[in-house]
């Protein structure tokens, strides 16, 4: 089967950068995603990497390696807006091409 | 350009009881997937419609069925309420062809008392 692992709950200051780590075991791997998702709102697309090495999208960047089987999100210039839950996701074979299986989450507090 | 709407937005039933949510995908999009989210857990896939048909499975029980309609749009039912239902209910849109990107409504609060 398949398993993600991310810490619980990682804490910062506005203006700080963070990294949230993501560890995966699966069989035919394709990619991973990232979403975030605030407190009762719907998940939000962040970012998405199949390939080895970092794709940087404005204040987020997102990084993979797949020898290792490890991915992290980075949050630079935080803002007390980027308080909220952060999710890796996988696609592999085992889930499906075009479906997602889910970590448990990282909740991010952003404090002043 | 709407996005994904799920109805309702809250819902309260009875053990026992059957359920049925309704979603509609963002326009231009074909696929809609499933997944149930426990309260401080991760969305966990039930399952994915693609041409009305169900294309993919999560490990979910025969209890969870579904139906997609000819303009995409989808309904999740739920027989026989469990508690352990209780549960925030996704959906995502997305593009036939396995797209990484998949576009979530805003959820349907389901509480089983």
């Amino acid at each position: 089967g398949q398993s993600l692992e991310q810490p619980s709950e990682v804490t910062a200051v506005e203006g700080a950068i963070v990294q949230i780590n993501c560890t995966y075991q699966t069989s035919g791997f394709y990619g991973l995603s990232w979403y975030q998702q605030h407190d009762g709102g719907a998940p939000t697309f962040l970012s998405y990497n199949a390939l080895d090495g970092l794709e940087e999208t404005g204040r987020f960047s997102s990084f993979l390696s797949r020898s290792d089987s490890y991915g992290y999100l980075l949050l630079q210039e935080l803002q007390m807006k980027d308080s909220a839950s952060y999710f890796c996701a996988v696609r592999d074979r085992n889930s499906g091409y075009s479906t997602l299986t889910f970590g448990k989450g990282t909740m991010l507090l952003v404090s002043p | 350009d709407a996005g994904v709407t799920q109805s309702p937005t809250h819902l309260i039933k009875t053990r026992g009881q059957q359920v049925t949510l309704r979603c509609s995908p963002k326009s231009g999009h074909d696929t809609v997937s499933w997944y149930q989210q426990a309260l401080g857990q991760g969305p966990q896939f039930i399952f994915q419609y693609y041409e009305e048909e169900e294309r993919q499975r999560g490990n979910f029980p025969d209890r969870f069925s579904g139906h997609q309609f000819p303009n995409y749009s989808s309904e999740l039912n739920v027989n026989a309420l469990l508690l352990g239902d209780s549960a925030l209910y996704l959906c995502a849109s997305s593009l036939s062809g396995g797209t990484y990107e998949q576009y979530f409504g805003p959820g349907t609060r389901l509480t089983v008392t």
